[in-house]
């Protein structure tokens, strides 16, 4: 069935360093991956997303790659901030618009 | 703000009881998903509704049913509870069924005693 793994489940990095946050999706079918940054108590929060026809996106210190032959995609944040301290989640989408996550990154920024 | 809210933010009933929760998407937004984050499960997709017909479902327990309402908003319903059942609860929406990006409520947090 659909699955998706995400890799590391927590992640530490000092100010200034770049995050790496990588996933793999099991369905081929897949076509839409997005990623979503959850701060305590609150819901989940879109900061960018991929479709299946293009390889890389980048919105300022946020990037994502998607390897469509691999069924990989990673999530590249450049010059950590401590406001980046958050849980990322990764997510896969193809038939519908359900999406079928990854179990998460805790990501922890030091001043 | 994303614009999909949730109601109530914090509820806390008894195993046996039963629940509901509100969701309102964002405007101009047909299909409501439900899903449950627990420490355990992570976030697991239960239910889409688009338009008021049920589009796609997940692992959601026969104790849970759903349903969109003709002014798109939608409840989900809880009933029988169990201590397992303890978790926070999202709705989510988005314009289309199908690949359109998905915006998420603040949640539902449900504690089961």
């Amino acid at each position: 069935g659909e699955n998706v793994e995400q890799h590391p489940s927590t992640l530490s990095v000092q100010e200034g360093d770049s995050a790496v946050i990588k996933c793999t999706y099991s369905d081929s079918a897949s076509n839409y991956f997005p990623w979503y940054k959850q701060e305590l108590g609150k819901g989940p929060q879109l900061i960018i997303d991929i479709r299946s026809n293009v390889g890389e996106k980048k919105d300022q210190r946020i990037a994502v790659t998607l390897n469509k032959t691999a069924k990989h995609f990673s999530l590249h944040i450049t010059e950590t901030q401590p406001e980046d301290s958050a849980v990322y989640f990764c997510a896969a989408s193809h038939q519908g618009g359900k999406l079928i996550f990854g179990q998460g990154t805790e990501l922890s920024v030091k001043p | 703000d994303s614009g999909v809210t949730q109601t109530p933010k914090h509820l806390i009933t008894a195993t046996g009881q039963r629940v509901t929760l509100r969701c309102s998407p964002r405007s101009g937004d047909l299909s409501v998903y439900w899903y449950q984050q627990s420490l355990d499960q992570g976030l697991q997709f239960l239910i889409q509704y688009y338009n008021g017909e049920e589009r796609a479902k997940g692992n959601i327990l026969e104790r849970f049913s759903a349903q969109q309402f003709p002014d798109l908003h939608s409840e989900l319903n809880l009933s029988s509870l169990e201590l397992g059942d303890s978790a926070l609860y999202f709705c989510a929406s988005s314009y289309g069924d199908s690949g359109n990006t998905i915006y998420f409520g603040e949640g539902s947090w449900l504690t089961v005693v």
